[in-house]
C-alpha cells in the first residue's frame, strides 16, 4: 500500500496568514493526488483533484501543486472559514489511501 | 444539484449484519463511479470501496475485503454497502462519495454520512 505522511499535523495560524501543508507519498503517484477540507462534525468537502486542479466552486485562495511524492497545499490568506482538518488522498494504486490529516488552528 | 444521502446506519452488535445505502441525485447516477469512506471517532479518513459506473468492477480495502460488497442499482440511483460479521472496529461514520468520472479517479461530492456503531 502507498503511504501518505502529511506535514505538520498540526499547526496554528492567524487570519491573513499564508499556509503550506506538505503531502509525501512512499512512491511515485505521478499527480494522483486529491487534497481535502473537513470541519468538525461535517462531511469532507473536495477542494483539489489531480495535484493542482481546483474543484469547481472552489475558492482560488486555495492552490495545490507537486508530482510523483511530493506535493503542497497552499491557502494564501487564511480566512475564519478555512480553520479545519486538511487531509491529502492518493487514487494512483489500490487501496486509496489518505494522510493522517493536518489540523489548521486559530494562533 | 448533486445530492448524495446515506442512510442505515445504526447500532448492531458484532459478528451481525447491515445495509447501508446512499441515495443519489441532481446527476445521471449512471455515468458515475462512486466511493465509500469511513472515519472512526475522532480518527481520520479510510478508503473502503470503489464501484465503476455500470458495477463491473468493484476494489476493497484489505480490512473489509470478504466482509463488505458494495453494489449499485443505476435504474434507483442508489449504492448500498452489505457489511458482514461486523467487529468494534468497524464503527465508524460511513460516506457515499461520487467520483469525477466512471471508474475510479477523484471524488468530487460527498453524502453527510450514517453513523454505525458495532457493540454489545
Amino acid at each position: 500500500d502507498i503511504q501518505m505522511t502529511q506535514s505538520p499535523s498540526s499547526l496554528s495560524a492567524s487570519i491573513g496568514d499564508r499556509v503550506t501543508i506538505t503531502c509525501r507519498a512512499s512512491q511515485d503517484i505521478s499527480n494522483s493526488l486529491a487534497w481535502f477540507q473537513q470541519k468538525p462534525g461535517k462531511a469532507p468537502k473536495s477542494l483539489i483533484y489531480s495535484a493542482s486542479s481546483l474543484q469547481s466552486a472552489v475558492p482560488s485562495k486555495f492552490s495545490g501543486s507537486g508530482s510523483g511524492t511530493d506535493f503542497t497545499l497552499t491557502i494564501s490568506s487564511l480566512q475564519p472559514e478555512d480553520f479545519a482538518t486538511y487531509y491529502c488522498q492518493q487514487y494512483n494504486s489500490y487501496p486509496r489511501t489518505f494522510g493522517q490529516g493536518t489540523k489548521v488552528e486559530i494562533k | 444539484q448533486v445530492q448524495l444521502v446515506e442512510s442505515g446506519g445504526g447500532v448492531v452488535q458484532p459478528g451481525r449484519s447491515l445495509r447501508l445505502s446512499c441515495a443519489a441525485s441532481g446527476f445521471t447516477f449512471r455515468n458515475y463511479g462512486m466511493h465509500w469512506v469511513r472515519q472512526a471517532p475522532g480518527k481520520g479518513l479510510e478508503w473502503m470501496a470503489v464501484i465503476w459506473h455500470d458495477g463491473s468492477n468493484k476494489y476493497y480495502a484489505d480490512s473489509v475485503k470478504g466482509r463488505f460488497t458494495m453494489s449499485r442499482d443505476n435504474s434507483k440511483n442508489t449504492l448500498y454497502l452489505q457489511m458482514n460479521s461486523l467487529r468494534a472496529e468497524d464503527t465508524a461514520v460511513y460516506y457515499c462519495a461520487r467520483d469525477r468520472g466512471s471508474w475510479s479517479t477523484a471524488t468530487d461530492y460527498w453524502g453527510q454520512g450514517t453513523l454505525v456503531t458495532v457493540s454489545s
